[in-house]
Parts: structure tokens; sequence; C-alpha cells
């Protein structure tokens, strides 16, 4: 079993549309939750980082959590074609060490 | 803000060549930076953790004798890939810490090595 799983996708959506973004993960004593996310060539950009169960939202993100349940989401609101790249969840499962998981890629379509 | 560069931003070399790669944070001091790869497609890879000051940890089956890691100092960390072969041809990304944090890491923009 991968330690951070997520659809690998792709996800489309039309601009305007909420796009979901899901993971899940298996160590159940990891305290930190990251999305990245990263267009095609670059290198991944932090958009939010949620630590407790629930819901933070930061502009149009929405990042939630649910520890239980060991996994972690994330909504875009209002999805522009901007949008569209692989979005990237991290777990932080020890000290400082990051695991990623593969990937969702998210196409917005105009 | 937390930059973090890297240099150079792509380099073509020769097989059997070393290329060094730098990393440096440029607006804070960071005790721990990472090194990844990453293949076409694929997800990020730890290879190895660079700490300040100290030899760096390797993750299982990246050779250390062949990815050099130096950690001179709290903005710098280099990785030298040496005796290059097309197979270690790939996208390498460095991401360093702010010091005092434990978990937000704070990306480069990345380092593409072409291996002919």
């Amino acid at each position: 079993q991968k330690e951070v799983e997520q659809n690998s996708g792709p996800l489309s959506v039309p601009e305007g549309a909420i796009a979901s973004l899901n993971c899940t993960y298996s160590d159940r004593g990891s305290q930190s939750f990251f999305w990245y996310r990263q267009y095609s060539g670059k290198s991944p950009e932090l958009i939010m980082s949620i630590y407790s169960n629930g819901d933070k939202e930061d502009g149009r993100f929405t990042a939630q959590l649910n520890k239980a349940s060991q996994y972690v989401s994330l909504l875009i609101r209002d999805s522009q074609p901007s949008d569209s790249a692989t979005y990237l969840c991290a777990v932080n499962p020890s000290a400082r060490q990051l695991t990623f998981g593969s990937g969702t890629q998210l196409t917005v379509l105009p | 803000g937390a930059v973090v560069s890297q240099h150079p931003s792509r380099v073509i070399c020769k097989s059997g060549t070393s290329v060094k790669i730098e990393c440096r944070s440029l607006d804070f001091q960071a005790t721990t930076m990472f090194w990844y790869r990453q293949f076409p497609k694929k997800s990020l890879m730890l290879m190895a953790t660079s700490n300040e000051g100290s030899k760096a940890t390797y993750e299982q089956g990246v050779e250390k004798d062949k990815f050099l890691i130096n950690h001179a100092s709290l903005t710098l960390s280099t990785l030298t890939v040496t005796s290059a072969h097309p197979e270690d041809s790939s996208f390498y990304i460095c991401s360093a810490l702010k010091r005092g944090s434990t978990d937000t890491q704070y990306f480069g923009p990345g380092t593409r090595l072409t291996v002919l």
C-alpha cells in the first residue's frame, strides 16, 4: 500500500465549477498535510497547509482534513484555466520529511 | 517570503562527466535542505536530506558516492552528480526548511539534467 494515494486523473472540470481533489494516507501519526501545485516542467508551489481536523480556507482554495478517516482534500472554487496543473498531496509522517502522492492532473476547460 | 533558487536551471552534459547543482535559500536560513528527483509524469522522489554542517542522509537505493551532497552554509547546498550517465537524466529539485520550522518546505525552480 502506498503511503500517500491520489487519483491520478486526469480530472476535467468546466471553468467556474468546483474542482475536488482527494488524498488518503496510511500513517496515522502524520501531523502536517500540504497541497502543492505543479505546472508542467516546473517545480511544486505550496498552496495550502493544514494541521487540524476540519476546513481551512484561503481565497478560492479550501483544504479539508479528517484524521480519523486519514483523508485530506482540496476544493478549488470558481476554477480557472490557469488552475490546470498537477496537484500534489504531501504528508509529514515524521519530523521534517515529506511523502508525496503521485499527483492528480487537473484540466479546467474554458 | 521564502525564495529558493537553483543553478543551473538546465544542463546538458556528456556521459561520464560530473555536474554540480546549487540550491540557495535567498531570504532565509535553512538548516535542512532536501534533494528530490522527478522523472516525467512521476511524482517527486526524495533522494537525500542535507543538514548544515553534517553528512547528508540518503534514501534507500540512492548511491551516496554518485550523488555527492554538501551543505556548507545555512543558505547553500550542492548536489554533484558524478560520472553521469543517460539514466541520470531527470528533473532535480531542491527544497529548504526555514530555520525554526519543522515541516513547511519551499521548493527551488528545479534543474533539468540531460546526459547524452
